[in-house]
């Protein structure tokens, strides 16, 4: 089983929509959970970091759920922007490297 | 936003050459990383350093390459002999605690030839 597995997509939505994007890991004690978002042929960057209680940043909600291993990264109201490769990323423990997903990709458009 | 800078933007070399890739980090940010991504691929670690030392590596990162910090500032990735399966985009990457919130340079895609 891959480390983070994700859906690679495209998902192709239209502006306004809302979107949702999913994520499992394998490693039950993974301690540290983000989602970058990677524009095409550049660097990831840090969009949020993914809490057990969830959070909400704007337009975007992420959740995690320990029991099953899932993370999941919520975008409501979709902007042409958006549009990009979200990568689910994983630290197994406080002192290891960040585990990346492939990414999902989305083409948000008019 | 604070950045890294990396250099160059591209690099493209004959397999068997060597290549050194670089890094200008955050000031004082002073744990550095190199990660790569070949086309279509996942980011993969391949080395964390910190205090003039290597503190982790992946199966990827074998004899072939090596880190340094030449002058005490620029952070470089070498790769001596280089494979076409090198080529990937190579993405340096700093922060100011272990593990703690990524910055990553822009990169630099590499191509063997």
């Amino acid at each position: 089983r891959k480390e983070v597995e994700q859906d690679p997509g495209p998902f192709n939505v239209p502006e306004g929509a809302t979107v949702a994007f999913n994520c499992t890991y394998s490693n039950s004690a993974s301690q540290s959970f983000f989602w970058y978002r990677q524009d095409c042929r550049k660097e990831p960057k840090l969009l949020m970091s993914v809490y057990s209680s969830g959070n909400e940043d704007g337009r975007f909600t992420a959740q995690l759920n320990r029991a099953s291993q899932y993370i999941s990264l919520l975008i409501r109201d979709s902007k042409l922007s958006d549009s990009a490769t979200y990568l689910c990323v994983v630290q197994p423990s406080g002192n290891t490297p960040l585990v990346f997903g492939k990414g999902t990709r989305l083409s948000v458009i008019a | 936003e604070p950045e890294v800078t990396q250099t160059p933007s591209h690099q493209v070399t004959q397999m068997g050459q060597e290549v050194i890739l670089r890094c200008v980090p955050i000031s004082n940010h002073l744990y550095f990383y190199w990660y790569r991504q070949i086309l279509g691929q996942k980011v993969e670690f391949l080395v964390s350093f910190y205090n003039n030392e290597i503190s982790e590596k992946s199966e990827i990162f074998d004899d072939q390459f090596s880190v340094e910090r030449p002058d005490g500032s620029n952070f470089t990735l070498k790769i001596r002999s280089t494979k076409l399966e090198d080529s990937a985009m190579y993405f340096c990457a700093n922060t100011d605690r272990p593990f703690g919130k990524l910055f990553f340079g822009s990169g630099t895609q590499l191509s063997v030839l």
